[in-house]
Formats: C-alpha cells, structure tokens, sequence
C-alpha cells in the first residue's frame, strides 16, 4: 500500500519569508514517482513538479525547490522569499508504476502581506 | 491547459436519486480517474480506467460506478446518492510516455456535489 503524509496542516508565513512543506511517503515499490501539486483558492489543481525514485538530484524552479531524499523517504518543497500570491493548499503525491495517485491530506499556507 | 471539461460544476441533489458526473478529454489520454476531495483526506481515489471498457477500482468506491464507452468521456455515477457522498468531485488524465513511465495527472476544474 502507499501512503503520503503531509504532518503539516497550515503554515503562515509574512511576505518574503522562507517556507518549507514536509512531505514523507511509503511504498514497496523500487520504481516510483513522486509530484507535488497546488490548490490556489480558485479551486483548481495545479501541477508543479515529478521526480522518479531513480532520480535524487534537487531540483530549482525560480523560487520553488526540491529536496528529494530516499534515505529518509521524504520530497520537501521550499518556497522561498514568499508572495501573496503563493497562499494555497499544497499537496505531494505518490504514485507506483501504475499511474495511480495517492495524495497527503495537503497543507495550507497563508502568506500574509 | 489540458482540455478537460467536467459538468456539471455544481449539483445540489436529493438523498437516494441517482447522479451521473461527466468528465470529457480532448487530450486523446488513455488514463482517466475520477477523485474526491474531503478536508483533512486530501485527494481519494475513486475509480480510474486505463482504456475504453477497462475500469478498475481505488480505494473508495463504494457507492459508485464508473463507464467509459469512448477514449474522450469518462463517467461516474452515484447509483443511490447518500450525504456522506456530498464533496468536490475531480477528474483527471494522464498518458505513460512511450517507455510506460508515470507522468503527471492533470485535473478538471472540478464538481461540487451537495447531497441534502
């Protein structure tokens, strides 16, 4: 079975502050992937990165970052320098090679101007 | 944007009448799910079908069925809707590249089904 855990329900953070999402997973699986979406409060889901089980470099998207650690079975996501606009419900996902999905309950995060 | 329509996007229902959910791709993706989002359990799988006729279960779909008669339309239907069946219904696809490997899912804007 796979499961995700997301132990961070809400985060608030002021504008510019450093915030970083723990995500920590299980399986059985040696081939696995590994994504991270968002939620703005718009409702819609977004995707923001994959990463596969033979791949452990981190990974940097403008202010976004990736810390993917097999040793530790966890993908930290760190946004840095936050905005407003970074304010949504995050969610880190699991899947095994069969394209299913398994989510973590997903954490809230608040930037406050 | 992934093309991905769901209807209708909002739905308020009685207990016990059927309600059937629409999902339409025009990504030509042969992975299609459907998902229900609930606070505190994030997103859970309910059914998913991997071609035309080919469905299989997730890990809640009790209470529901699914169809999926053309590569575009994917169905779910709520055969005796129930309150505890009231969320935020998505559907999503996806395609394995070339090689079968996994790639990211992408979602519909989602339906908010009220059960009273």
């Amino acid at each position: 079975a796979q499961k995700v855990t997301q132990a961070q329900t809400e985060i608030s953070v002021v504008e510019k502050e450093d915030v970083t999402l723990d995500c920590v997973y299980e399986t059985r699986d040696t081939t696995y992937y590994l994504f991270w979406y968002k939620q703005p409060p718009s409702g819609e889901l977004v995707f923001l990165i994959r990463r596969n089980s033979f791949d452990e470099q981190n990974e940097i998207s403008g202010r976004y970052s990736w810390n993917f650690q097999k040793s530790t079975s966890s993908f930290n996501f760190t946004i840095t320098a936050s905005q407003v606009v970074d304010s949504a419900v995050y969610f880190c996902a699991l899947s095994p090679n069969d394209y299913k999905l398994s989510f973590g309950a997903g954490t809230t995060v608040t930037v406050r101007a | 944007d992934a093309g991905i329509t769901q209807s209708p996007r909002h739905k308020v229902t009685e207990t016990g009448t059927p309600v059937t959910l629409r999902c339409h791709q025009t990504e030509n993706h042969r992975y299609m799910y459907w998902y229900r989002q609930d606070p505190g359990h994030g997103l859970r799988l309910i059914h998913y079908s991997y071609g035309v006729k080919d469905t299989d279960k997730g890990e809640v779909s009790d209470g529901y069925s699914v169809s999926r008669s053309k590569t575009e339309d994917f169905l779910l239907t709520l055969e005796s809707a129930t309150s505890s069946q009231t969320s935020v219904y998505f559907c999503a696809i996806s395609e394995p590249t070339r090689g079968g490997r996994n790639t990211e899912a992408f979602f519909g804007q989602g339906t908010r089904l009220t059960v009273v």
